[in-house]
């Protein structure tokens, strides 16, 4: 367990439905990152957050996706109107700036939309 | 592509024997990483070597670096069956400013037969 919780662990969704995961990072970590992963490949970026503001998003981010940080601690990810392809594993990941770039992965969201 | 490409793609070996796993990129970097991931749950941090380092410990790991060559590789000594999971490079690229974002190459599964 490296203190990063994810919430659900799995969601099973029909097509076309929104869904919201939820990451808790570390406490004092100030920088927050989600990832996609699908089967067979490695994690690949999508946002990072450095306290509440958001400072990048990946192309692979389409604008059905939308992340928050509201106080600079626990983050949110939304998917909307959710396709097939949207199916994966989606982690959080947290450091801390002044300990270097080690991140801290959660257990990961596994999304099945059916 | 800048991500890094882990050779081979599957390994299988015996309790006892080391595993060699390698990892090849494309372009400078700041840093790069070994995680571990075991079926179904979020990745953990094994190693970091910085740009300025030719190789490194950390317990039965040992990690070297080659950026004339751009590869790296992660021995794993006297494995174990507990070692069975699948190990990724992660590649953080420089001039990312206060954005650490890894950049994973595909993975590599090992499996350790008792």
């Amino acid at each position: 367990d490296t203190g990063v919780s994810q919430d659900p662990r799995h969601k099973i969704t029909k097509r076309g439905q929104n869904v919201t995961f939820r990451c808790d990072p570390i406490s004092e970590h100030n920088r927050l990152y989600w990832y996609r992963q699908t089967l067979g490949q490695g994690p690949e970026f999508l946002t990072y957050f450095q306290n509440e503001a958001q400072l990048e998003k990946s192309r692979l981010l389409s604008d059905r996706f939308s992340a928050e940080r509201p106080k600079g601690s626990f983050s949110t990810l939304e998917i909307q109107r959710t396709e097939q392809g949207d199916s994966a594993m989606y982690l959080c990941a947290s450091s801390l700036r002044e300990q270097g770039y080690e991140q801290y992965f959660g257990p990961g969201t596994r999304l099945t939309v059916t | 592509s800048q991500q890094g490409e882990e050779d081979p793609q599957a390994l299988s070996i015996q309790e006892g024997e080391n595993a060699t796993m390698n990892c090849s990129y494309k372009t400078s970097i700041n840093n790069l990483q070994w995680y571990r991931q075991n079926s179904g749950r979020g990745l953990v941090h094994l190693i970091l070597i910085r740009s300025n380092e030719r190789e490194k410990h950390s317990g039965r790991l040992r990690v070297t670096l080659d950026t004339s060559k751009k590869s790296s590789s992660l021995l794993i000594t006297a494995s174990r069956a507990a070692d069975t999971a699948s190990y990724f490079c992660a590649i953080n690229l420089p001039h990312t400013g206060a954005n650490s974002k890894l950049t994973f190459g595909k993975g590599i599964t090992l499996s350790v037969r008792p």
